[in-house]
């Protein structure tokens, strides 16, 4: 049984691009939510999908956008990178529904901004 | 509004000995309650979880929490610390108001453990 998976593992981008990371959930589960892990800090709820929809988000601004696909998985992108994007991405999956307050995490995706 | 405090950024105790990381909760709702561990460079592993069921929860490891509504805690607790347990320590809240389980971390414990 797979668990979560992230791709890439690590990425390296300069200030004002654009960069796109990837999440596919743990079988059989239908919600992905995102966090950003500043580094010696907690992770923060970026937004969270269920059904190809954003259905809720938290403080993060419209630079930080994503997509979740017919298939569950799910994409992050974010536009004109600042230096304090730099952080560990993490992507969650859980089952919506009874349990659904229970999240799987992935490895995450280490973003470094130069 | 939820929110989590950690009561201790950095706990080191001996190899053998017992483990005590606090945490104490902020929720409008009834909560769900967890912890998670994060090893270095590596993503968070859940270790156990609180859903109002037994206030004393069980987890894996050897880890154990106990839910006090009065107290507003949900300290996480092991008898015997093993080498393999350093590392990052996180409280975790989940409102269950409504169905969108949205996670809030607390600022972890960074758990050292020495020979």
């Amino acid at each position: 049984d797979a668990g979560v998976t992230q791709s890439p593992t690590h990425l390296i981008k300069t200030r004002g691009q654009q960069v796109t990371l990837r999440c596919s959930p743990k079988s059989g589960h239908d919600t992905v939510s995102w966090y950003q892990q500043a580094l010696g800090q907690g992770p923060q709820f970026i937004f969270q999908y269920y059904e190809e929809e954003e259905r809720q988000r938290g403080n993060f601004p419209d630079r930080f956008s994503g997509h979740q696909f017919p298939n569950y998985s799910s994409e992050l992108n974010v536009n004109a990178l600042l230096l304090g994007d730099s952080a560990l991405y993490l992507c969650a999956s859980s089952l919506e529904g009874t349990g659904g307050e229970t999240q799987y995490f992935g490895p995450g995706t280490r973003l470094l901004v130069l | 509004a939820q929110s989590v405090t950690q009561l201790d950024s950095h706990v080191s105790v001996s190899e053998g000995t017992p483990v005590l990381l606090r945490c104490n909760y902020s929720s409008s709702y009834s909560p769900s309650l967890f912890w998670y561990v994060q090893h270095p460079n590596k993503g968070l592993q859940l270790l156990l979880k609180y859903t109002s069921a037994a206030t004393l929860v069980k987890g894996i490891n050897g880890f154990e929490a106990e839910f006090k509504k009065s107290e507003t805690s949900f300290h996480l607790t092991k008898p015997s610390a093993h080498m393999s347990d350093a590392a990052e320590y996180f409280c975790v809240v989940s409102d269950r108001g409504g169905s969108n389980y949205k996670l809030t971390f607390g600022k972890g414990t960074l758990l050292t453990v020495n020979p």
